[in-house]
């Protein structure tokens, strides 16, 4: 089943503890990109990449990093949470052809205290 | 990528047509009109997209007005289950680009 996976799918951390949100498709896409929703604010992308080894920041992308070593795996890192990061965090991929449209995961609620 | 702008919020009585409308006027040439909806915390899902031409499937139609700078998502017999947040976004198709979802419509369905 074509799919986007993210783990954890709930996690409630401490300020400062670094932490990793996993992301992975099996789509074999090119396009993978991480999303913040908070209430009144809708989508806001964070970072997208186009390929392996090929990122860019988004809209949001402060205090967060994220890697492409693999096609198919799209890790978003916390390397020092922050109250304000406490939100619902969506992995997306598409391909690079027609006709685009994204594909996403189930979501991962972060809380940071 | 151009902006597009939403009316927050719609309701629809259930079995009536549902039209959402999205205003996208600097929208590029190259670039696609894609509708999205999100229902509850739940990944957003696609429902259609179009350069120009009106689009039909099994989920929607979209009308895209002929100078491009508009569009209207129809959901022709609208379900309780069709409530959710509608978001409609223009990129280049399969484009390698930020993209920018704003905060949509909340559709609500009334019995």
């Amino acid at each position: 089943e074509a799919q986007v996976t993210q783990n954890p799918r709930y996690l409630i951390t401490v300020t400062g503890k670094k932490l990793t949100v996993t992301c992975s498709q099996n789509m074999n896409h090119e396009y993978m990109s991480w999303y913040r929703q908070d209430p009144g604010l809708g989508l806001r992308q964070i970072y997208y990449s186009m390929n392996v080894e090929v990122t860019d920041k988004g809209d949001v992308p402060e205090g967060y990093k994220v890697s492409r070593k693999e096609k198919r795996n799209f890790p978003l890192i916390l390397e020092s949470p922050s109250p304000n990061q406490t939100s619902l965090y969506f992995c997306a991929s598409s391909q690079s052809g027609p006709p685009g449209e994204q594909f996403f995961g189930p979501g991962t609620r972060l809380t940071v205290l | 990528d151009a902006k597009t702008t939403q009316p927050p919020s719609m309701d629809c009585a259930e079995g009536r047509a549902a039209n959402l409308p999205c205003n996208h006027s600097t929208i590029s040439g190259n670039e696609y009109v894609y509708w999205y909806r999100q229902i509850h915390s739940q990944g957003p899902q696609y429902i259609i997209h179009g350069l120009k031409n009106n689009e039909t499937n099994e989920m929607a139609s979209l009308i895209i007005t002929e100078d491009r700078k508009s569009s209207t998502l129809i959901l022709p017999h609208a379900t309780l289950r069709d409530t959710a947040v509608y978001y409609c976004i223009v990129r280049v198709t399969g484009g390698y680009q930020k993209v920018t979802f704003g905060t949509g419509t909340k559709l609500q369905v009334i019995p």
